[in-house]
């Protein structure tokens, strides 16, 4: 049982180039989450899922897409890096809609654009 | 401002010493959540409250509905216990968590 496997770890980008950061988790958990934590900040939603082909945007959606095709992947898209995106990444999951649930987090992507 | 405020922003104590971590919230919640995370780690969920109290090891923590706050105590702290603590809450409508900024505790030996 791997958890939350998230990749890459690091990641170095130069302004206007794209990248994907993967996410998956094998404990077939319905919510999917992404999160970016900055300096003096608490970590802020980025994007959600709470299932398969379902999506919605969180507190900070702009310049990041999301799909959900399968319950196991939730990938977090930037189509054109800015220096304001550099921050580490997080990818978590739970279970949806029962009240005793436990969050788990993925190792975290810390990401630099240049 | 935040609906999810934690004090202290940081706090260091001496091996042994007992520490509080404070979690208050302007929202209806249906969960609360403690979470740790080490210098350059990742984030690992400590509790999950909805009411009361819960214990595991030298962790206790609290949650009153009403006035809307959590705590958070670590008992005989130990340098290892030195990490980033994060109240996380679920309102009771809506799937979207709201983090607190976080505490930041060292534990001297």
């Amino acid at each position: 049982n791997a958890g939350v496997t998230q990749t890459p770890k690091f990641q170095v980008l130069k302004t206007g180039q794209s990248m994907t950061l993967q996410c998956a988790q094998d404990m077939n958990h319905e919510y999917m989450s992404w999160y970016r934590q900055d300096p003096g900040m608490g970590l802020r939603l980025i994007h959600y899922s709470v299932g398969a082909g379902i999506t919605d945007q969180g507190e900070v959606p702009n310049g990041y897409n999301v799909s959900r095709s399968t319950t196991e992947d939730f990938p977090l898209r930037l189509l054109s890096a800015a220096p304001s995106q550099t921050s580490v990444y997080f990818c978590a999951s739970s279970y949806s809609g029962q009240k005793n649930e436990k969050l788990f987090f993925g190792s975290g992507t810390q990401l630099s654009v240049l | 401002k935040n609906e999810v405020e934690q004090s202290p922003q940081n706090l260091t104590a001496q091996e042994g010493e007992f520490i509080t971590i404070n979690c208050s919230y302007s929202v209806g919640i249906s969960a609360l959540h403690w979470l740790q995370q080490h210098p350059g780690g990742g984030i690992v969920s400590l509790f999950m409250l909805s009411s009361g109290k819960k214990k595991h090891g030298r962790l206790i923590a609290t949650i009153n509905i009403q006035e809307k706050h959590s705590s958070l105590h670590i008992t005989a702290s130990h340098p290892r216990d030195s990490a980033v603590y994060i109240c996380a809450v679920r309102p009771a409508a809506g799937n979207k968590l709201t983090f607190g900024g976080g505490t930041r505790v060292l534990v001297k030996p």
